[in-house]
């Protein structure tokens, strides 16, 4: 298995450009994540879906960021407009249900926001 | 609010020695506790998994305990080797695939 597939590796844009990150999970699971990951803050839940539906987005951080999940091999996270707060590394898990719970995490696109 | 902190944002040892990381949490007690690999420029890596209801768990150099009582998990590697330098992560799971919040992490060096 290729593993979960993220894209691209690094971003880097300018303030209040359109950013989109994408993610594809590993075949068969049925939970994906979306993290952000900083210095400061550490690693956070942004939103997560299970079965393609949006569950939570309470750690969305405000109104410009949004996920989509289309079918069940394709993740879309997009902040628009960027601010260069937004420049962390944003990871995508995923999990099969009934395993454990362990999420299996991508490489991580890493957004600098200038 | 749950909240997680692991005991150091460094810790430094000799080759061959073991390494304790140290992760505490406050509220009520997850029902696992997961710890993570995470390497330079890596998403991070599942370890190990321990239920609530288990004292330790071991897995080749790797052991893990759980104290409900100290709200406390205790991360032991064995025989150290520069090869485990890398960020260490606890996560606790409180049951439902959602609720996975994960520590800051610590920065384990192995020196020859």
């Amino acid at each position: 298995d290729a593993g979960v597939i993220q894209s691209p590796r690094h971003e880097v844009t300018e303030m209040g450009q359109e950013v989109t990150l994408r993610c594809k999970p590993i075949s068969g699971h049925d939970y994906l994540f979306w993290y952000r990951q900083t210095m400061m803050r550490g690693l956070e839940l942004l939103i997560y879906f299970n079965n393609n539906v949006p569950i939570d987005d309470s750690g969305m951080p405000e109104d410009r960021f949004s996920a989509k999940m289309p079918n069940a091999s394709f993740s879309t996270l997009k902040i628009q407009p960027s601010e260069p707060r937004d420049s962390a590394v944003y990871f995508c898990a995923s999990l099969r249900s009934g395993r454990g719970d362990t999420q299996y995490f991508g490489p991580g696109t890493r957004l600098t926001v200038l | 609010s749950q909240k997680i902190e692991q005991n150091s944002e460094a810790l430094n040892i000799q080759e061959g020695k073991t390494a304790t990381l140290t992760c505490n949490y406050t509220n009520y007690s997850p029902a696992y506790l997961q710890w993570y690999r995470q390497d330079p420029g890596r998403g991070p890596v599942f370890l190990l998994l321990i239920r609530e209801n288990e004292k330790e768990k071991r897995k080749e150099r790797l052991k893990v305990t759980f104290d409900t009582t100290l709200k406390q998990s205790l991360f032991h590697i064995t025989a150290s080797q520069p090869a485990d330098s890398a960020t260490y992560l606890c996560a606790l799971d409180m049951g439902s695939a959602s609720k996975i919040i994960f520590g800051s992490g610590t920065r384990l060096s192995i020196r020859p």
